[in-house]
């Protein structure tokens, strides 16, 4: 069955610094792939998403994911981070019919 | 344009009480879904559609009904509510499938004591 996996239950960065959140796949062929992310006491919007080409794909706000199929991740980066960026990350990915979410990254931004 | 809209923001419930989760879109989207979230545990695939009249189980369906009589509504039924349903629970819907973005709504606080 297809799964993520997201390693970081929670992360603290200083504003301004980059940012790396890691996302692990479980799934023989290309998978489709998504970045969320849901502000406290929202409901979740999309970063970005991935399905097949180019492996590195640019979001909104600033953000980028790479696929890297040999180890099967797909992580979501910022080269500099902005206190507004604090919020919960999920990695998801889906069958077509039902997607599949990661645990979640939590994500402190400190001045 | 008001995307995806739940009604109630906030309910509580007592063991053994039904109740209904309201969603509703107005952007024509053919696939519509139920989620719980709970801490730790990401979110949870509870119910889906891919079109009116059309429904099927996700990973989490137990104590869950679901119907799609129009393209717009897909209401959330507990039948007869447990603590274990204590939980966040957002609709969301997309263009087809789930291969498009997901549009989501803001989210029904349920706890059931």
């Amino acid at each position: 069955a297809q799964s993520v996996t997201q390693p970081d239950i929670h992360i603290t960065v200083s504003e301004g610094a980059s940012l790396e959140l890691r996302c692990n796949y479980s799934y023989g062929a290309t998978p489709y792939l998504f970045w969320y992310v849901q502000s406290p006491g929202q409901g979740l919007q999309l970063l970005l998403k991935y399905f097949s080409g180019d492996t590195l794909v640019q979001g909104i706000k600033g953000f980028e994911a790479e696929f890297k199929r040999s180890q099967s991740s797909f992580n979501l980066r910022k080269p500099s981070v902005h206190w507004s960026d604090a919020a919960e990350y999920f990695c998801a990915t889906t069958t077509g019919n039902q997607f599949y979410f990661g645990t979640g990254t939590s994500l402190t931004v400190i001045p | 344009n008001a995307g995806v809209t739940q009604t109630p923001k906030f309910q509580v419930l007592k063991t053994g009480q039904s109740m209904t989760l309201q969603c509703a879109q107005d952007m024509n989207h053919e696939y519509m879904s139920w989620y719980r979230q709970d801490p730790g545990m990401g979110l949870r695939l509870i119910h889906y559609s891919v079109g009116a009249g059309i429904t099927d189980q996700g990973e989490v369906p137990n104590g869950y009904n679901v119907s799609r009589s129009t393209t717009e509504d897909f209401p959330l039924r507990l039948l007869s509510a447990a603590p274990s349903q204590t939980s966040v629970y957002f609709c969301a819907s997309s263009y087809d499938r789930a291969t498009h973005e997901q549009y989501f709504g803001p989210g029904t606080r349920l706890t059931v004591t």
